[in-house]
């Protein structure tokens, strides 16, 4: 299971912080990525960024300059901040799980467990 | 960045029909291709994943089909829960990974 935790209002220029509780799978399982995506109301998805088990982090090209994850493994739970955040940023945030699949191209990694969503509003 | 266009953006169907989702790439993609289904007030739910293992505990009736890039959802007969939006997904150039707009399967 994977639960989003975090201030659902969030002053425009200030810093979103969420984490993500992580239950039933250790957040160190080798191989394992964990996510973020975001949803705007009525919108698609968009991925905000991914750590691996390791430790190295991946960020969406258009969100990185804002966006830190990082992982707290002996909470067992990985975490979100984007900073400086407009209006456009609000949103539904999930945190998912990315687990090692045997794929054609070798292993490959869909989000296939999902949290229930946190839904982060921007105003002063 | 690779972008995911998915048509159509609404698909009407009655249950009992089949449905076939498109979702295309900007440019050539890998196998790494995912299809969600999400509703409303839900979280998504994972489909397929390498563009056409279904998941666990997903029905027969799901199959995902492509290459390069264009990839085909195709729900062989909509039973009424499967209303819903469905969005493909690539990472074909990680890390970069990037979701299609989605289509909605709604009753006609």
């Amino acid at each position: 299971q994977l639960q989003e935790s975090g201030p659902g209002l969030v002053k425009p220029s200030e810093t979103l912080s969420l984490i993500c509780i992580v239950s039933g799978v250790s957040t160190s399982s080798s191989g394992y990525y964990w996510g973020w995506i975001r949803q705007p109301p009525g919108k698609g998805l968009e991925w905000i960024g991914s750590i691996y088990y390791s430790g190295t982090t991946y960020y969406n090209p258009s969100l990185k300059s804002r966006v830190t994850i990082s992982a707290d493994t002996s909470k067992n739970q990985f975490s979100l901040q984007l900073s400086s955040v407009t209006a456009a940023d609000a949103a539904l945030y999930y945190c998912a799980r990315q687990p090692p699949r045997r794929c054609s191209g070798g292993s490959c990694y869909p989000f296939d467990y999902w949290g229930q969503g946190t839904l982060v509003t921007v105003s002063s | 960045e690779i972008v995911l266009t998915q048509s159509p953006a609404t698909l009407s169907l009655s249950p009992g029909e089949r449905a076939t989702l498109s979702c295309r790439a900007s440019q050539r993609v890998s196998s790494d291709l995912v299809w969600y289904q999400q509703k409303p007030g839900q979280a998504p739910r994972l489909l397929i994943y390498d563009t056409y293992n279904r998941a666990p505990g997903i029905p027969a009736r799901f199959s995902g089909s492509g290459s390069g890039t264009d990839f085909t959802l195709t729900i062989s007969s909509l039973e009424p829960e499967d209303f819903a939006v469905y969005y493909c997904q690539q990472r074909s150039n990680w890390p970069s990974l990037t979701f299609g707009g989605g289509t909605k399967v709604e009753i006609k």
